[in-house]
């Protein structure tokens, strides 16, 4: 596709599940980034990827969370033992681009996720 | 650190002009400004790199005082369609992290 493809959009599920949640950049994109989005608290970053390698995971919130990609271009972004202050909108990015941040970001839709 | 955003809120009626600022307190290497409308994927707007530059895109432009860490963001004769969420995001050199501020909400009313 043209843009950047997250799935699922929406996602329901019971305190203490795990989920994956999954990111198709926009092809050539070297650079991702994952973001979550909860009401009122801004775009809040997670962690970057240049080609498969994230030389930044400093955001991401406990070890709960984890992420990898593969083969330069899609990345998965799994939340372990999900809690309830996890539900939020958790957004991907891609930029042709990476090294330092001078590019324009290409942000997905979003999957929504709620835990119950 | 995430950057401050100023004010949190904003209602114009189309027509009138607005202001948005963003500070940080670190050494900033580029600044960059997105708009989000509601249940949509934030959109790009512009970026500035350090060098005090000021762009336009449309009636759109924005300002960067590297020196004072601090961007502003001018919408002149607002429309409509400018409705939306204004965030601005700061990269200091050497980073990969886009940090984001809370965001800044502009509603325009007939």
């Amino acid at each position: 596709g043209a843009g950047v493809s997250q799935s699922p959009s929406n996602k329901v599920t019971e305190k203490g599940k795990d989920v994956e949640l999954r990111c198709d950049p926009i092809s050539g994109h070297t650079a991702l980034y994952w973001y979550r989005q909860s009401l009122g608290q801004g775009l809040e970053f997670l962690i970057y990827f240049q080609g498969n390698s994230a030389p930044d995971k400093s955001g991401l919130p406990s070890d709960r969370f984890s992420a990898e990609r593969t083969g330069g271009s899609v990345s998965t972004l799994t939340i372990q033992r999900t809690q309830q202050e996890d539900s939020a909108v958790y957004l991907c990015a891609s930029c042709l681009a990476g090294g330092r941040v001078s590019g324009e970001l290409f942000f997905g839709e979003g999957s929504r996720l709620t835990v119950l | 650190q995430q950057p401050v955003q100023s004010p949190q809120a904003v209602i114009l009626r189309e027509g009138e002009d607005a202001v948005i600022n963003c500070s940080s307190s670190k050494a900033l290497y580029s600044v960059h400004w997105y708009r989000q409308k509601h249940g949509e994927a934030p959109v790009f707007l512009m970026i500035l790199l350090k060098g005090g530059e000021q762009k336009g895109h449309e009636k759109i432009s924005a300002s960067f005082n590297e020196k004072k860490q601090q961007s502003s963001l001018y919408l002149t004769a607002s429309q409509l369609s400018y409705s939306g969420t204004y965030f601005c995001g700061t990269a200091g050199a050497g980073s990969y992290q886009l940090t984001f501020g809370k965001g800044t909400k502009l509603s325009v009313i007939p």
